[in-house]
């Protein structure tokens, strides 16, 4: 079953907390995205990585870390969370030669207080 | 730098209606295109594309779109849409980096 997992699903956080969304897939797919849709913005490249250790900033990654150790798995990370960070944050992934063909988890709401 | 505008955030339609949904890009060749949709409280999910050949698109669930280069328009239609199909939709193109992108969406609500 073609699938890609986000946890947590809900998560508040406090203004200056750090915050780990994880993300995984299970049809090995070399390429993997974190995005993060705010209202009226559609959704925007925060990071892609096309593969193990081999991570390139998308469009707004000021802010944002990741860690990709494992192919299988792709981890979105807030230093200091800040306010406006307040979002829904989706990860998808690709095959390398069909990389706007993406599959999408089901998003993280983070609120930061 | 390639753009997509969606100019109509919310769209509603009677059910078993037509409908297209409006999509302009802005790009200096020629991308390729996406629709995508999300369904309440879901990810995103491929509803068709278009990288080349015949200019008119099917998707899944009768959905189809047609690239007019002339226009830069991706625009999808229905002929007929169910209650099913309320949900937010997305153009995308698709510039040959590797990243799409994303318009701001089109709320589609269906009236019974």
């Amino acid at each position: 079953d073609m699938k890609v997992t986000q946890m947590p699903r809900y998560l508040i956080k406090r203004m200056g907390e750090n915050v780990l969304l994880e993300c995984g897939q299970d049809m090995s797919h070399e390429t993997m995205y974190w995005y993060r849709q705010d209202p009226g913005l559609g959704l925007q490249l925060i990071y892609i990585s096309y593969d193990v250790d081999s991570n390139s900033e998308g469009d707004i990654p000021k802010g944002y870390r990741v860690s990709r150790k494992k192919r299988e798995h792709f981890s979105l990370i807030l230093d200091s969370a800040k306010t406006n960070q307040t979002s829904v944050y989706f990860c998808a992934s690709s095959i390398r030669d069909r990389a706007y063909e993406q599959y999408f988890g089901p998003g993280t709401r983070l609120t930061v207080l | 730098a390639q753009s997509v505008t969606q100019p109509d955030a919310r769209v509603t339609v009677s059910e078993g209606a037509s409908l297209q949904l409006r999509c302009k890009y802005s790009y200096s060749g020629t991308p390729y295109l996406f629709w995508y949709v999300q369904y309440p409280r879901q990810g995103l999910q491929l509803l068709l594309k278009y990288y080349s050949g015949d200019p008119v698109v099917q998707g899944v669930n009768g959905f189809e779109a047609e690239f007019i280069k002339s226009n830069s328009s991706f625009h999808l239609r229905k002929a007929s849409v169910h209650w099913s199909d309320s949900a937010v939709y997305f153009c995308a193109p698709g510039g040959g980096n590797e990243k799409i992108t994303f318009g701001a969406g089109t709320k589609l609500t269906i009236k019974p």
